[in-house]
């Protein structure tokens, strides 16, 4: 299945560099974009979420919705060696439920 | 904060064994679920469930599979008759209401290694 597409990376950038993460999406249906944060063998932790298209900002992370073209991304600003990780976009139709449909991840290291 | 748990964080266990994985969710959300991440892949979901009964499930989720709330708090996953290819990280998920949340948190996941 090739709904969420995430370029894996690995990417790594100096302290201090803003990070661009991307997403793109097959789905019309998708509604709802969310970011996570996963660490290596741990549990993917919530980051962003957002509803349709636009920009959300939370402190350093501003998470962009593009449903003309499919498209999302995470910025993260002033970045720092404890953002290291793999971000995982993620989306759901919208439905109650919510079953998510994940992204590959991208892996990001930042040096001090 | 309230978060999601999982037992136990490592399980080992032989080729047509079966196996059973815990998960406490977060105590009032009402929607719950199961993913799993074979290493180096996307996670996947399996399985949703919410009212006491299954309400969504992927294609992986067959008659191997099976998922139960025995009481108030816990929400289990049980593998019967375990593959090779089961082998994975389970990652359970909890989201609260109906209306407004569709934010699902994730527990840190157990390890099945199945040999």
């Amino acid at each position: 299945q090739k709904e969420v597409e995430q370029d894996p990376g690995p990417l790594s950038v100096p302290e201090g560099a803003i990070v661009s993460l991307n997403c793109t999406y097959s789905n019309s249906a998708f509604q709802y974009f969310m970011w996570y944060r996963q660490y290596s063998r741990k549990g993917p932790e919530l980051l962003m979420y957002t509803y349709s298209s636009g920009n959300k900002e939370d402190g350093r992370f501003t998470a962009q919705v593009d449903k003309s073209s499919k498209y999302i991304s995470l910025f993260i600003r002033d970045s720092q060696p404890s953002d290291s990780a793999t971000y995982l976009c993620a989306m759901s139709r919208g439905s109650t439920l919510g079953r998510l449909y994940f992204g590959r991840g991208t892996q990001l290291t930042v040096w001090p | 904060e309230p978060e999601v748990t999982q037992t136990p964080s490592h399980q080992v266990t032989q080729m047509g064994q079966e196996v059973i994985l815990r998960c406490v969710p977060i105590s009032n959300h009402l929607y719950f679920y199961w993913y799993r991440q074979i290493l180096g892949q996307k996670v996947e979901f399996l399985v949703s469930f919410y009212n006491n009964e299954i309400s969504e499930k992927s294609e992986i989720f067959d008659d191997q599979f099976s998922v139960e709330r025995p009481d108030g708090s816990n929400f289990t996953l049980k593998i019967r008759s375990t593959k090779l290819e089961d082998s994975a990280m389970y990652f359970c998920a909890s989201k609260g209401g109906p209306t407004g949340s569709y934010e699902q948190y994730f527990g840190p996941g157990t390890r099945l290694t199945v040999t």
